[in-house]
């Protein structure tokens, strides 16, 4: 089976530029996560979906970012303008409904942002 | 709220010495357990889990955890590691009680394994 799948894997960007990363989940799976991970605040929740609907973006650093799920197997992440303290790996996981509220995760490899 | 405390930033070990990293959690809450693996340019991997039943679980590579309530640790030990064992280790937990369980992560343990 195809696990989660995020693009791009790499992206060197400007600062005040736009950015947007990609994310498509395990099928079937219900739930869908967005985590930054840095040197120095490791793993940090941004968002979360649940049958497509925001459930909890109180992670989201500031209005610069956003997410969206427009559908069971597509998110996006937007960060709008850039700026280079954002630059960091942005995680993208889902989880089952077999796993019942156990909180297992299935993570994508990452997209590894630069903000120049 | 939950929260995870990995003391060890790095554990540097020789190839086929025992090693053991060290979680504890804090939580008002019953809790899920779980450790996951990040090897380099790679996204997280589970590792093992707790969530009931037996206090020690195992990974099919030949890692163990044990669920200590009272101290409230979940460490992880392996008594003989391999050159392929070197990754990030990262300690999570989850609300039992939560409709919507999310996971909480520690910081991270770098498990270093030389020849």
């Amino acid at each position: 089976d195809a696990g989660v799948i995020q693009s791009p894997r790499h992206e060197v960007t400007e600062m005040g530029q736009e950015v947007t990363l990609r994310c498509k989940p395990i099928s079937g799976h219900n739930s869908l996560f967005w985590y930054r991970q840095t040197m120095m605040r490791g793993l940090e929740l941004l968002i979360y979906f649940n049958n497509n609907v925001p459930i909890d973006d109180s992670g989201m650093p500031e209005d610069r970012f956003s997410a969206k799920m427009p559908n069971a197997s597509f998110s996006t992440l937007k960060i709008q303008p850039s700026e280079p303290r954002d630059s960091a790996v942005y995680f993208c996981a889902s989880s089952s409904p077999l796993q019942g509220n156990t909180g297992e995760l299935f993570f994508g490899e990452g997209s590894r942002l630069t903000v120049l | 709220a939950q929260s995870v405390t990995q003391l060890d930033s790095q554990v540097p070990v020789f190839e086929e010495a025992p090693v053991e990293l060290r979680c504890n959690y804090s939580s008002s809450v019953s809790v899920y357990l779980f450790w996951y693996v990040q090897y380099p340019n790679q996204g997280l991997q589970l590792l093992l889990k707790y969530l009931s039943g037996s206090t020690l679980v195992e990974s099919i590579n030949g890692f163990e955890a044990e669920f200590n309530k009272s101290q409230t640790s979940f460490h992880l030990r392996k008594p003989s590691v391999h050159i392929s064992d070197t990754a990030e280790y990262f300690c999570a937990v989850s609300d039992m009680n939560s409709g919507y369980s999310t996971l909480t992560f520690g910081k991270g343990t770098m498990l270093l394994v030389s020849p």
